[in-house]
Formats: C-alpha cells, sequence, structure tokens
C-alpha cells in the first residue's frame, strides 16, 4: 500500500491563489484517480475535484486539480480565495485492490 | 438530486454493535455502489470498506475486517454498515458516500452519524 502526504496546514489571503499538494509514496500518481474533498467544519464532506481533474456540477471553476508526474503528486489549485474556501481538504485515490487511501488533510486559512 | 439521509446518533455501551443505515434517492440505486467512511473527534477521514449495490460484493479495510459488516436492499434504497463489538476508539461520525463512475471514488455523502461509545 501507498501513502498520501499533504501539508498539515496553509494559509493565504483573500483573492489569491492556494496550491495543496498531495504526494504518493510509492506507485505512480498516475496509476489510479486522485479525488479530492472539502469539509467545512461542522459538515460532511464534499466531492471537489474527481478523476484528478474534473469538477461536479456546482463546484466552481477556482477549484481546479492536476498531477505532476516528475514529484508523484496531485494539487488542489484554488484560485480567488474567499473566506468561504476555509475547510480542511483531503486527497484521496486507490489501490490496485481498490483499497480507498485518504491523505491525511489540509488546513486551509484565509486570512 | 441525489441524497443521501443517514440514521441518527447513538450511543453505545463498550462491547456492543451499531447498525448505521443510509437511504438513497435521486438516482437508479442499482448503479452505484457505497463507501463507508469514518471520522474520529479531530481526525482525518478513515476507510472502512465499500459494497456493490448490484451483487452485494464488498470490500473492506483489514483494520475492520471480521468486525464490519456492510449490506444493502434494494427494495427501500438503504445501504447499511453494521460494527461489532465496539471500543472506545471507535467513537467517530461515520459517512456514507455514493460512488461515481468508478469502484474506490466517492461522488455524493450523507450528512454523517455520530456514534458515541461510552460506558
Amino acid at each position: 500500500n501507498f501513502m498520501l502526504t499533504q501539508p498539515h496546514s496553509v494559509s493565504e489571503s483573500p483573492g489569491k491563489t492556494v496550491t495543496i499538494s498531495c504526494t504518493r509514496s510509492s506507485g505512480s500518481i498516475a496509476s489510479n484517480y486522485v479525488l479530492w474533498y472539502q469539509q467545512r467544519p461542522g459538515s460532511a464532506p464534499r466531492t471537489l475535484i474527481y478523476e484528478d481533474n474534473e469538477r461536479p456540477s456546482g463546484v466552481p471553476d477556482r477549484f481546479s486539480g492536476s498531477l505532476d508526474i516528475s514529484s508523484n503528486s496531485a494539487s488542489l489549485i484554488i484560485s480567488g480565495l474567499k473566506t468561504e474556501d476555509e475547510a480542511d481538504y483531503y486527497c484521496q485515490s486507490y489501490d490496485s485492490s481498490i483499497h480507498v487511501i485518504f491523505g491525511g488533510g489540509t488546513k486551509l486559512t484565509v486570512l | 438530486q441525489v441524497q443521501l439521509v443517514q440514521s441518527g446518533s447513538e450511543v453505545k455501551k463498550p462491547g456492543a454493535s451499531v447498525k448505521v443505515s443510509c437511504v438513497a434517492s435521486g438516482y437508479t440505486f442499482s448503479n452505484y455502489g457505497f463507501n463507508w467512511v469514518r471520522q474520529a473527534p479531530g481526525q482525518g477521514l478513515e476507510w472502512m470498506g465499500w459494497i456493490t449495490t448490484y451483487n452485494g460484493n464488498t470490500n473492506y479495510a483489514q483494520k475492520f475486517q471480521g468486525r464490519v459488516t456492510m449490506t444493502t436492499a434494494t427494495s427501500t434504497r438503504t445501504a447499511y454498515m453494521e460494527l461489532r463489538s465496539l471500543t472506545s476508539d471507535d467513537t467517530a461520525v461515520y459517512y456514507c458516500a455514493r460512488e461515481g463512475r468508478y469502484t474506490g471514488t466517492s461522488s455524493y455523502w450523507g450528512q454523517g452519524t455520530l456514534v458515541t461509545v461510552s460506558s
């Protein structure tokens, strides 16, 4: 099994762009789809990105996902930051046995 | 629109079992499976396992093997997760999540069910 490592926390100012990374410990990041979830305090997770870079309907295009093969990582990019984006963000993928693996989560502070 | 509505909070004693339900609406139930995910207080998301709806196949995380059972009932559009031999470490919010186009992915989430294990 592999691990997905995220920074514990990031912070940025309103209107700016922030990138949250998710590094896969072994095997290629491109082997299995990566998803991103947003969890606001006291709420259930919400799917932000699926299949590496696809957005469900209703998710603003300020949110985007990408892969970087060279660093074996996925990234969630949030542009035009708003105070409402303050939340925990989790990346997720799965292994060859379809065991789901979550990153440890990143707390985004918009200050 | 897709909705997943979970059962209410539970308080259980150590050694007991809990069964959480998740009623789905807004899509063809048998076309998508379910993941179950839990979150202990102040902690991250932890995957417990998934179940397909068309044939009931399950795939449990090794940590929960032998202690968890996931089932579905097509007639009532309901998914269930039963966890046995509860300890205080099982105190968490339990979420059902409908899978996306591919097994191992989640598109829609229930509101969560708080399970508290306390003597």
